[in-house]
């Protein structure tokens, strides 16, 4: 079954650390999303793509980056780790088309000490 | 600014009972609305949406552009239901979700 993978599924790092989470999708989709999930919050976007050499900041963009390395692949890094940033990442895809819902990947547990 | 407004942080019921789990939103333009469910140790997964009218797992959610709201229903609930509901707004034509904070639904036996 096409599906979105996300590596790793859990990591624990140190403040001032810099962190990459990979996510890989094989649902031909072009368009896709990185999200971070807290308690009490809900989810908020953090950086989205809509193809390989589209980059659009999220609502949440300050202290990440991301990299669109190909159709299949959205990186997410973060160059300094903080412990806020601690939080559940979630990758996710759409195809191009309006009634396009959103498939998430299963999520990166960070944990930044 | 779109905005999703999900009330309740936790709804506790017993099986058999009625659900309802709130959600209003803000929009100026024709939105989509989406809930999405999160059930425990898995990823978020779509359950519904306004445009297909349709029912999932019993489950139904009516758009009152009215009251602004999307509430998702469901007559009599299921242990299986407790989980993680989050209720999604998407403008028309584009593809970014704005998400509530999320209801956690609890059916007890």
């Amino acid at each position: 079954d096409a599906d979105v993978t996300q590596t790793p599924r859990n990591r624990i790092t140190k403040t001032g650390k810099r962190i990459m989470l990979e996510c890989s999708q094989t649902k031909g989709h072009d368009r896709m999303y990185w999200y971070r999930q807290d308690p009490g919050l809900g989810l908020q976007l953090i950086y989205y793509s809509f193809d390989v050499k589209d980059i659009n900041k999220g609502e949440i963009s300050d202290g990440y980056s991301v990299s669109r390395q190909a159709q299949a692949k959205f990186s997410l890094s973060l160059e300094s780790a903080i412990p806020n940033q601690t939080a559940l990442y979630f990758c996710a895809t759409s195809g191009q088309g309006a009634g396009d819902t959103q498939y998430f990947g299963p999520g990166t547990r960070l944990t930044v000490l | 600014a779109q905005r999703v407004t999900q009330p309740e942080k936790l709804l506790s019921v017993f099986k058999g009972a009625p659900v309802e789990l709130k959600c209003n939103y803000s929009y100026s333009g024709s939105p989509e609305l989406f809930w999405y469910v999160q059930y425990s140790r898995q990823r978020l997964q779509l359950l519904l949406r306004h445009i297909s009218r349709e029912s999932i797992k019993g489950f139904t959610a009516d758009l009152n552009k009215g009251e602004t709201s999307f509430h998702l229903k469901k007559p009599f609930a299921q242990e299986e239901d407790s989980a993680m509901y989050y209720c999604a707004l998407r403008n028309t034509g584009f593809q970014k979700l704005v998400f509530g904070t999320g209801t956690r639904l609890l059916v007890s036996p």
